[in-house]
C-alpha cells in the first residue's frame, strides 16, 4: 500500500534535549512538507523540500532542521532552541497536484 | 498570505446543510479542501482549478469563483461523519511545480443528532 507513515506516533522531550521525527513516503512524490498544529490552530509550515538534498524554511523554521538525503524520507530535528514545541506535527508529499499527510506526531514536553 | 475562512466554527443537526468559505486576499489558481477529525492527519476532499468550476463529492460539493478569489465548499444533508475541522488551501496563479499550499486557519463542523 502506497501511503505516508510518521514514528513514533507520542515523543516526549526533556527540555534541551533535541528530538526527531520521521517521516517516510513510498508514493514516489518529489515534494515533502512539515507543519506544526497548534490547538484551534490552523497548518503553520515548518520546511518544505522540492527535490533530494535541497530544502526551504517555511513560516516557522526557527529552532527547527531537516534533511533530504532520500526520496522517500524527511526527517524533522526538533531543537533545544525550539522553546515552545508541544503540538501536533503533520508530515506531507505531493504530486502536481495535491498534498497528502501523514498520520501525525504529537510532541509533549516532560 | 493566508486565506481567510469563514465561519470559523458551525453548529448543525443532522441533515441540516452548511456553506464554508474561504477567500484570498491574492489572486488564486486553485483551492483544495480538507477535512481533519480530532487527532488525526487531513484527509484530500477535492481541488477546484479553473475559475467558477463546481465538483461534487457525495453530498459534498464546492465551487471556485476566480474574480472573486474565494472558494465555498457546500455540506447538504449533514451526517454525524461530516464533524471535523475543514480547511481550504490554495496556490497562486500560475501554481507551483510542486503542489505547495496556503492553509487557512479552519472552519469546526460539529454535526449532532
Amino acid at each position: 500500500d502506497g501511503g505516508i507513515t510518521q514514528s513514533p506516533k507520542y515523543l516526549f522531550r526533556k527540555e534541551g534535549q533535541n528530538v526527531t521525527l520521521s517521516c517516510e513516503q513510498n508514493l514516489n512524490h518529489d515534494a515533502m512538507y512539515w507543519y506544526r498544529q497548534d490547538p484551534g490552530q490552523g497548518l503553520r509550515l515548518i520546511y518544505y523540500s522540492q527535490i533530494v538534498n535541497d530544502f526551504q524554511k517555511g513560516d516557522i523554521a526557527e529552532g527547527y532542521s531537516v534533511s533530504r538525503e532520500k526520496k522517500e524520507s524527511f526527517p524533522l530535528t526538533v531543537t533545544s532552541a525550539q522553546k515552545n514545541p508541544t503540538a501536533f506535527y503533520l508530515c506531507a508529499s505531493s504530486n502536481r497536484e495535491t498534498q497528502y499527510f501523514g498520520p501525525g506526531t504529537r510532541l509533549l514536553v516532560l | 498570505q493566508q486565506p481567510v475562512q469563514s465561519p470559523q466554527a458551525v453548529i448543525l443537526r443532522e441533515g441540516e446543510d452548511a456553506v464554508i468559505n474561504c477567500s484570498s486576499s491574492k489572486a488564486l489558481y486553485s483551492v483544495h479542501w480538507y477535512r481533519q477529525k480530532h487527532g488525526e492527519a487531513p484527509v484530500f476532499l477535492m481541488i477546484l482549478l479553473k475559475g467558477g468550476e463546481q465538483k461534487g463529492h457525495d453530498k459534498i460539493s464546492a465551487s471556485f469563483n476566480e474574480k472573486k478569489q474565494q472558494s465555498s465548499l457546500y455540506l447538504t444533508a449533514s451526517q454525524l461523519s461530516y464533524s471535523g475541522t475543514y480547511f481550504c488551501g490554495t496556490e497562486p496563479p500560475g501554481g507551483t511545480s510542486y503542489g505547495k499550499l496556503t492553509f487557512g486557519q479552519g472552519t469546526i463542523l460539529t454535526v449532532h443528532p
